[in-house]
């Protein structure tokens, strides 16, 4: 199975700073990436698809890059309602691993 | 608008079983592949199972691949989990969740990952 690597695990940043977020995979799965957010409580919510590529209604502040093994979510500007835990998530084969997730917290 | 109620989860002995569904509404079902995800408490989220629109196909994880059975009824609207011989490590909040885009055909199903999830039901192993 493929493993997906994200880092780093927690993050601390002040509102309207830039945030970067890397996804590893142990082997290419081309542009198969998404990028989830979720907040306590909550369910997950889908960012970003086949790597950079942003789901209906979600902000231009996040942006997706990448392909092959490696994978970035950036965050142009952060807001008060960004602060969550986010995911990476591989689609391009039959398991669909996540990453084990960054937290993103209020420095 | 896209809903999806998980039910069936509570608390269950280790060695025993589980069949949780998942009823959607707002877009039609057997159109889409749909998964089952898994989070336990305070952990990040793992895939369980995925089925395609017209379940010719039938993936699971590693972790709980022979234990559960993953189903669905289009008529029905209906999605489901079959769970035995559970354990501890199952303990967490089940969420079946669909397909970003329609399977263009019953051979065929998309790469394409979760863009409406239900709610969660919390499935609890225990003695």
């Amino acid at each position: 199975d493929i493993r997906m690597t994200q880092s780093p695990s927690t993050l601390s940043a002040y509102v309207g700073d830039r945030v970067t977020i890397t996804c590893r995979a142990s082997q290419t799965i081309n542009n198969w990436l998404a990028w989830y957010q979720q907040k306590p409580g909550k369910v997950p919510k889908l960012l970003i698809y086949e790597a950079s590529d942003l789901q209906t209604g979600v902000p231009s502040r996040f942006r997706g890059s990448g392909s092959g093994t490696e994978f970035t979510l950036t965050i142009s500007s952060l807001q008060p309602d960004d602060f969550a835990t986010y995911f990476c998530q591989e689609y391009g084969t039959y398991s669909r691993t996540y990453g084990q997730g960054t937290k993103v917290e209020i420095k | 608008e896209v809903q999806l109620v998980e039910s069936g989860g509570g608390l269950v002995k280790p060695g025993g079983s589980l069949r949780l569904s998942c009823g959607v509404s707002g877009f039609t079902l057997s159109s889409y592949s749909m998964n089952w995800v898994r989070q336990r408490p305070g952990k990040g989220l793992e895939w369980v199972s995925f089925i395609s629109s017209s379940s010719t196909y039938k993936y699971y994880a590693e972790s709980v691949e022979g234990r559960f059975t993953i189903s669905r009824d289009n008529a029905k609207n209906s999605l489901f989990l079959q769970m035995n011989n559970l354990r501890g490590e199952d303990t967490a909040v089940y969420y079946c969740a669909k397909s970003r885009i329609p399977d263009p055909s019953s051979l065929i199903f998309s790469n394409a990952p979760n863009d409406n999830w239900g709610q969660g039901t919390l499935v609890t192993v225990s003695s």
